[in-house]
C-alpha cells in the first residue's frame, strides 16, 4: 500500500532550528513536496526533491533520500509566523499526491 | 493575479440536501482536482481532471460528482448519499508536466447538520 508518515506535533523555540521527518511509501516515486498550511487556510508550496541530496531556499531547506524514503524539512532562524502544519506529499508513478496527515509546530517566544 | 477561487468560505446544509462547491482557476491549468481535509488525516483525493470533458475518480469519490465542462470550471456535488459530508474542501490545479506541482484554492467549510 502507499503510506506517507511524519510527526503529528512538535514544538519548537523562535529563532531556533526544526527538522520536521517523513518516511514514505509509493507505487513508483516521481518526487517529495513539502508544503505548509496555516489553520483554515489553503497549504502552499515549499519544496519539491526528486534526486537525493539537500535543497536550501532561504530559512527552508528539504532533504530526500530515495533509497530510505525518508525526507526531512528543515527551518532556521524560526520566526512566530511559521507556526503551522507541514505536510508532507509523495508523487506516486501517476503523478497523483499522497498526502501525510501533516505535522503541527508549535513556536514558542 | 492569477489563482484559484473557491466559494463560498463557509456553507451549511441540512441532511439531505444537495450542494455544488464552485472552483475557478485563471492559471490556465489543465489539471485540477478535489480534495477533502478531516482534522489528523492527510488530503484524500475525490476526483481529479486533466482535461476538459473528462475526469476520474480519486480514493473517496462516492457520495460525490463533478464536471468539467470549462477549462477554467471545475465544481464539485456532494451529493446526499455522501454519508459524512461535513468537512474543508480544498479545489487545486497544476500544470500536465512534471512535477505536477499544484496549487490550492482557499477551500470551503461545509457543515452538514
Amino acid at each position: 500500500g502507499q503510506n506517507i508518515d511524519q510527526p503529528t506535533e512538535m514544538t519548537a523555540t523562535e529563532g531556533a532550528i526544526v527538522q520536521i521527518n517523513c518516511t514514505y511509501q509509493t507505487s513508483g516515486f516521481n518526487g517529495l513536496f513539502w508544503y505548509q498550511q496555516h489553520a483554515g487556510e489553503a497549504p502552499t508550496f515549499l519544496s519539491y526533491n526528486v534526486l537525493d541530496g539537500l535543497e536550501e531556499k532561504g530559512r527552508f531547506s528539504s532533504f530526500l533520500s530515495r533509497s530510505k524514503g525518508y525526507s526531512y524539512l528543515l527551518l532556521k532562524e524560526l520566526q512566530m509566523k511559521d507556526s503551522a502544519s507541514y505536510l508532507c506529499a509523495a508523487s506516486d508513478s501517476n503523478y497523483q499526491l499522497i498526502w501525510g496527515a501533516g505535522t503541527k509546530l508549535i513556536i514558542k517566544p | 493575479d492569477g489563482g484559484i477561487t473557491q466559494s463560498p468560505k463557509y456553507l451549511f446544509r441540512k441532511e439531505g440536501q444537495n450542494v455544488t462547491l464552485s472552483c475557478e482557476q485563471n492559471l490556465n491549468h489543465d489539471a485540477m482536482y478535489w480534495y477533502r481535509q478531516d482534522p489528523g488525516q492527510g488530503l484524500r483525493l475525490i476526483y481529479y481532471s486533466q482535461i476538459v470533458n473528462d475526469f476520474q475518480k480519486g480514493d473517496i469519490a462516492e457520495g460525490y460528482s463533478v464536471s468539467r465542462e470549462k477549462k477554467e470550471s471545475f465544481p464539485l456535488t456532494v451529493t446526499s448519499a455522501q454519508k459524512n459530508p461535513t468537512a474543508f474542501y480544498l479545489c487545486a490545479s497544476s500544470i500536465v508536466q512534471e512535477p505536477y506541482e499544484q496549487y490550492f484554492g482557499p477551500g470551503t467549510r461545509l457543515t452538514v447538520t
